[in-house]
C-alpha cells in the first residue's frame, strides 16, 4: 500500500526550515527519500535502515521510527535548489509515497 | 559509465498499437524496475526484477509485460496501447535490491492517441 506523505505542499523563503513526513500502514525496515525537479528523473537523497543506519546526503537529515511506521525528512536553512517534489519510498518492492511539493522563494 | 539509459525519449502511439520501451544499465545491478508517472502525480511501480530470469508485478502491472534475459537489459512491452497509458515511464536500477540507492533513467514520454 502506498505511503502517505504530509504536507502535500510547502512554500518557504530561503533560509527557512521544513519537515516532510511519511507514514506507512505496514511494517517498515527501511525508508528511501528522493527529490524530483520538474521534467527530470528522481534523484536519491537518503536511505534510513532499521537500527539507525543512514546512507545519503550530508546536508539533509531524517529520522525513522520503526514502531510508528513513520519517517521524517528535515530540510534546514533551505536553498533555492531545494525546490522540487519529495518522495519517500518503502521496500520490499520500492513503493513511493504521494509526494510533497516544496517551493523555495528568494 | 553511461548509467541507466532509456530509449526512445518520446513516443506517440495510436490506440491498439504495441511497442517496447528499452532500458539498459552498465553498472552490473541485479535489481531493476519500471515506474510510470502521470502528470502531476507520483511514481507507481509497474514491474520489477531481482535478477536475470526473475520478474514480479508491482502496483499497476496490467497491460504491460517484462522479461529479463540479461543483467543489463529490462525491456517493458505495451501489448495494446490505450490512452490511459499516456505517461512518463522511468526505469531504475540498484545494487543490493531496495537496500541500495535507486539510479533512475531519464524517462520515456509516451502519448497514446
Amino acid at each position: 500500500q502506498q505511503p502517505v506523505q504530509s504536507p502535500q505542499a510547502v512554500i518557504l523563503r530561503e533560509g527557512e526550515d521544513a519537515v516532510i513526513n511519511c507514514s506507512s500502514s505496514k511494517a517498515l525496515y527501511s525508508v528511501h527519500w528522493y527529490r524530483q525537479k520538474h521534467g527530470e528523473a528522481p534523484v536519491f537523497l537518503m536511505i534510513l535502515l532499521k537500527g539507525g543506519e543512514q546512507k545519503g546526503h550530508e546536508k539533509i537529515s531524517a529520522s525513522f521510527n520503526e514502531k510508528k511506521q513513520q519517517s521524517s525528512l528535515y530540510l534546514t536553512a533551505s536553498q533555492l535548489s531545494y525546490s522540487g517534489t519529495y518522495f519517500c519510498g518503502t521496500p520490499p518492492a520500492l513503493i513511493f509515497g504521494t509526494g510533497t511539493r516544496l517551493q523555495v522563494f528568494p | 559509465n553511461a548509467g541507466v539509459t532509456q530509449t526512445p525519449k518520446f513516443q506517440v502511439l495510436k490506440t491498439g498499437q504495441s511497442m517496447t520501451l528499452q532500458c539498459a544499465q552498465d553498472m552490473n545491478h541485479e535489481y531493476m524496475s519500471w515506474y510510470r508517472q502521470d502528470p502531476g502525480m507520483g511514481l507507481r511501480l509497474i514491474h520489477y526484477s531481482v535478477g536475470a530470469g526473475i520478474t514480479d508485478q508491482g502496483e499497476v502491472p496490467n497491460g504491460y509485460n517484462v522479461s529479463r534475459s540479461t543483467t543489463e537489459d529490462f525491456p517493458l512491452r505495451l501489448l495494446s496501447a490505450a490512452p490511459s497509458q499516456t505517461s512518463v515511464y522511468f526505469c531504475a536500477s540498484s545494487y543490493g535490491g531496495t537496500r541500495g540507492e535507486q539510479f533512475f533513467g531519464p524517462g520515456t514520454r509516451l502519448t497514446v492517441l
